[in-house]
């Protein structure tokens, strides 16, 4: 069965680096996410990605953030200047369509912001 | 505003007996409902879902029932195995195309063999 992929699995970086989280989609979806999950907490929505520009955004996704999907397999999150806060698991999720399709997640980014 | 809450934080349930897992939501236009299950470690893994315009659906072993006079979900398990042992979470997406899914804060459900 299909599956979303991400990488790294885990990810450790000093406060105010750069980081991007890789992943790549379902190959025939067509809408995109990224969703972060503090440690015991809710999954947070971030930023939905459609026709090769951002549909959505919450207030979590701010100037520090941006999205990238570089060629036809690829969806990047880039982090300009981390924080100790950014620390959380990361997922893509993918779904074929608006409307009644469920998001397909990836297992996650682990980031450690030290 | 919108959100989705559940009732419980924790659920232990004896193996082979039935789970229900409950949880509410705001936002009435709220279009479709998704179950996740969550293991240690990994994503949110897709259970099963239904449409507003449907009170019941059923999968192998899991059923889903809303009802949107309250806007209550459940999430019913049966026949619970040790592999059910998971966080559980509702999430909705809006009408009007709301591409959005808004999770609640998940429940743990044990198993106990």
């Amino acid at each position: 069965e299909p599956e979303v992929t991400q990488t790294p699995s885990h990810q450790v970086t000093q406060m105010g680096q750069e980081v991007i989280l890789r992943c790549v989609p379902i190959s025939n979806h067509l809408y995109f996410y990224w969703y972060r999950q503090i440690l015991g907490q809710k999954v947070e929505f971030l930023v939905s990605f459609y026709n090769n520009e951002i549909s959505e955004k919450s207030e979590i996704f701010d100037d520090q953030f941006s999205v990238e999907r570089p060629d036809g397999s690829n969806f990047t999150l880039k982090i300009r200047s981390t924080k100790l806060e950014d620390s959380a698991m990361y997922f893509c999720a993918s779904s074929p369509g608006q409307g009644g399709s469920p998001l397909h997640f990836g297992n996650g980014t682990r980031l450690t912001v030290t | 505003g919108e959100s989705v809450g559940l009732h419980l934080p924790t659920l232990s349930v004896q193996e082979g007996d039935n789970s229900i897992i409950n949880c509410a939501y705001s936002n009435s236009a709220s279009d479709y409902f998704i179950w996740y299950k969550q293991e240690s470690g990994k994503g949110p893994q897709f259970i099963i879902d239904i449409r507003s315009n449907m009170d019941k659906r059923q999968g192998q072993r899991v059923t889903v029932l809303l009802n949107k006079t309250v806007k209550h979900l459940s999430l019913q398990i049966a026949a619970t195995q040790p592999g059910d042992s998971a966080v559980y979470f509702c999430a909705e997406k809006g009408a009007l195309g709301n591409e959005k899914l808004t999770f609640g804060t998940g429940t743990r459900l044990t198993i106990i063999p």
